[in-house]
């Protein structure tokens, strides 16, 4: 199956410090990829939409300010968490879609970044 | 607004035995379920999906049965084995011929099979 790399797995950042995740399309191109965020014992809360060539388009209540999202390449999608502070930790996984077929269908999830700031 | 709810939120079932998740939806306009495994620390991974042209789909040790009318879709473990421990989430999306799919989850099942 196709493989969606997610770098770092973990990070620990001082307060006030910007952490940049990176998700990468190995083996297909994707013109979107996804970025979501998930709370211990809970369910992926969608954040944004990163479209290659263009900009985000983030869910309401996302500060996109915060969360910089950047889609240069159609195997790169890079989301910058800014000015992180304790409660922007939570582990942070992005998708993407192979393009092409008929349909696009089937998402490929990254490992995750857990993302700690203290 | 839950766009697809899940159920039970945690499950233990006895090795050998069949778990079944649970998920509804009420968006009509969904045309594609799929559910996804996840490990702890781990990204989630596609397990199996169906399209609302049939009722069930079966793969290995995996079933998807769907109910249209009632717009409920549900999954179905044989012979849970304690590797099947995982959290389950189902998803649904629309399928757009240009562009991704966003996916709307369910809240999750952890799900842990005792020896």
């Amino acid at each position: 199956g196709a493989v969606v790399s997610q770098h770092p797995s973990r990070v620990i950042c001082k307060s006030g410090t910007s952490v940049k995740i990176e998700c990468r399309s190995l083996d297909f191109q994707a013109t979107t990829m996804f970025w979501y965020r998930q709370f211990p014992k809970k369910s992926l809360m969608l954040m944004a939409t990163s479209n290659e060539g263009s900009k985000a388009t983030y869910e309401q209540g996302v500060e996109k300010d915060k969360f910089l999202i950047n889609h240069a390449s159609l195997t790169l999608s890079t989301l910058t968490v800014t000015s992180a502070h304790p409660e922007d930790s939570s582990f942070y996984i992005c998708s993407a879609t192979r393009v092409g077929g008929l349909m696009n269908t089937e998402a490929f999830f990254g490992q995750g970044t857990r993302l700690t700031v203290v | 607004q839950q766009q697809v709810k899940q159920s039970p939120q945690s499950l233990i079932v006895q090795k050998g035995g069949i778990s079944i998740i649970n998920c509804a939806y009420e968006n009509t306009a969904f045309d594609y379920f799929p559910w996804y495994q996840q490990f702890p620390g781990k990204g989630p991974a596609l397990l199996i999906a169906i399209r609302p042209d049939v009722s069930e789909k079966k793969e290995g040790r995996f079933t998807i049965s769907f109910n249209k009318s009632a717009k409920q879709f549900s999954l179905h473990i044989m012979d849970s084995q304690p590797g099947d421990s995982a959290t389950y989430f189902c998803a649904a999306s629309k399928l757009r011929r240009t562009g991704a799919n966003n996916l709307f989850f369910g809240t999750g099942t952890r799900l842990t099979v005792i020896p």
